[in-house]
């Protein structure tokens, strides 16, 4: 089976601009969550998302958005970007959204600010 | 706030035991699970741990005390392959998101 994939795997963009990314996880599995990992840091919450609905923010910026199609994947986007913003982007899913459902992430999406 | 605090580097040979320990001190508890994370890869589940005791999955093995809001991940038989980062990780309540500490980073050599 195939596990979480996301798309694409690197991005360089510039300051101001704006990215989108893709995030399609694990068959069967109806929760998405994004993530974002700073060089030498543990991975932060940003969002979390289930059957569509947001169920979960962490503290980010307005810049930042997501959401969740009907087929369970997900799109991340970050508005007016900055050097900040450089960071790895981790999708993960889970069957749903009980106490002990685990969370499989994906391999991430490098993003260079410049 | 939210903290939970890991060392920063481990170094071990193969064929040791290395015990990797993770404190926190989140508002609600619900577990902790432990990633590992080689690098440029991504998070992978290692265990988790809702009740206090310990859990065994093969080579590695995860602890928790949680009226000493304490937990560890103890690896044993040491392989090169495992040097990578190890995340413990707090899940407040259920299903919601997880918390992480900033990885101990493990370094085994031969």
């Amino acid at each position: 089976d195939a596990g979480v994939t996301q798309s694409p795997t690197h991005l360089i963009k510039t300051r101001g601009q704006q990215v989108t990314l893709r995030c399609s996880p694990i068959s069967g599995h109806k929760s998405v969550s994004w993530y974002q990992q700073v060089l030498g840091q543990g991975p932060q919450f940003i969002f979390q998302y289930y059957e569509k609905e947001e169920r979960g923010r962490g503290n980010f910026p307005d810049r930042f958005s997501a959401r969740q199609f009907p087929n369970y994947s997900s799109e991340l986007n970050v508005n007016a970007l900055l050097l900040g913003d450089s960071a790895l982007y981790l999708c993960a899913s889970s069957l749903a959204v009980s106490g002990t459902d685990t969370q499989y992430f994906g391999p991430g999406t490098r993003l260079t600010v410049l | 706030g939210q903290s939970l605090e890991q060392p920063s580097e481990v170094t071990a040979v193969e064929g040791a035991i290395v015990q990797i320990n993770c404190t926190y001190q989140t508002s609600g508890f619900y577990g902790l699970s432990w990633y590992q994370q080689h690098d440029g890869g991504a998070p992978t589940f290692l265990s988790y741990n809702a009740l206090d005791g310990l859990e065994e999955t093969g080579r590695f093995s995860s602890f928790l005390s949680r009226s000493d809001s304490y937990g560890y991940l103890l690896l044993q038989e040491l392989q090169m392959k495992d040097s990578a980062s190890y995340f413990c990780a707090v899940r407040r309540e259920a299903g919601t998101a997880l918390i992480f500490g900033k990885g101990t980073t493990l370094s085994v050599s031969s």
